[in-house]
């Protein structure tokens, strides 16, 4: 099992729609979570961070954190052609003293 | 990036050569990483440095070698060593180790020739 798991992609969203990414983590001790945006030949970029459980939203941006089910996911609201990239999650396991571990991405693509 | 400067943007290596990797930072953040990135499997920890003169190997370290002698720096050399050299090389600072945010510099794409 990998550490951090995405779904995998590609995602196409029609403009307007909610894009919804799931992520999965192997280490129920992990306390930090993150989601990084990255465009195409771009480095990441830290769109959310959540610490604790429940939802924490950020404009467009609604991160989700359940511990109990070593699940994180990210909505994007209202989704726009820029919000197309790769979405990267990201979480400091535990298992791995802390560091970030990173999932392998989910393409999201907007059509106009 | 914004206090994260990464060079040069593109770095063409030839078989059996040393390369090194500028990492660079104004922030003042203790933590320094790199980070391998190849197509469709998200980024891999090469080494770490959590204070100066002091370094960690990540999850692919054979091949790599990295130094810290000051705060502000931790370069990464690729070298012969590393058969497979071509990707996309990330370096990123944070805070603290584990609960605060990883910032990225700019990326090198290395590709050997």
């Amino acid at each position: 099992q990998k550490e951090v798991e995405q779904n995998s992609g590609p995602l196409s969203v029609p403009e307007g729609a909610i894009a919804s990414l799931n992520c999965t983590y192997s280490d129920r001790g992990s306390q930090s979570f993150f989601w990084y945006r990255q465009y195409s030949g771009k480095s990441p970029e830290l769109i959310m961070f959540i610490y604790s459980n429940g939802d924490k939203e950020d404009g467009r941006f609604t991160a989700q954190l359940n511990k109990a089910s070593q699940y994180v996911s990210l909505l994007i609201r209202d989704s726009q052609p820029s919000d197309s990239a790769t979405y990267l999650c990201a979480v400091a396991l535990r298992s791995n003293d802390y560091k970030l571990s990173f999932g392998a991405g989910t393409t999201v693509t907007v059509r106009a | 990036d914004g206090g994260i400067t990464q060079s040069p943007k593109y770095l063409f290596r030839k078989e059996g050569q040393n390369v090194t990797l500028s990492c660079e930072q104004n922030l003042n953040h203790d933590a320094m990483y790199w980070y391998r990135q190849d197509p469709g499997q998200g980024l891999r920890l090469i080494y770490y440095s959590q204070i100066v003169n002091d370094f960690q190997k990540g999850d692919i370290a054979e091949g790599y070698s990295v130094s810290r002698e000051k705060k502000e720096s931790f370069p990464l050399t690729v070298t012969s060593a590393q058969k497979n050299p071509t990707a996309f090389y990330l370096c990123a600072i944070s805070n603290f180790n584990g609960r605060s945010e990883a910032f990225f510099g700019q990326g090198t794409r290395l590709t050997v020739v």
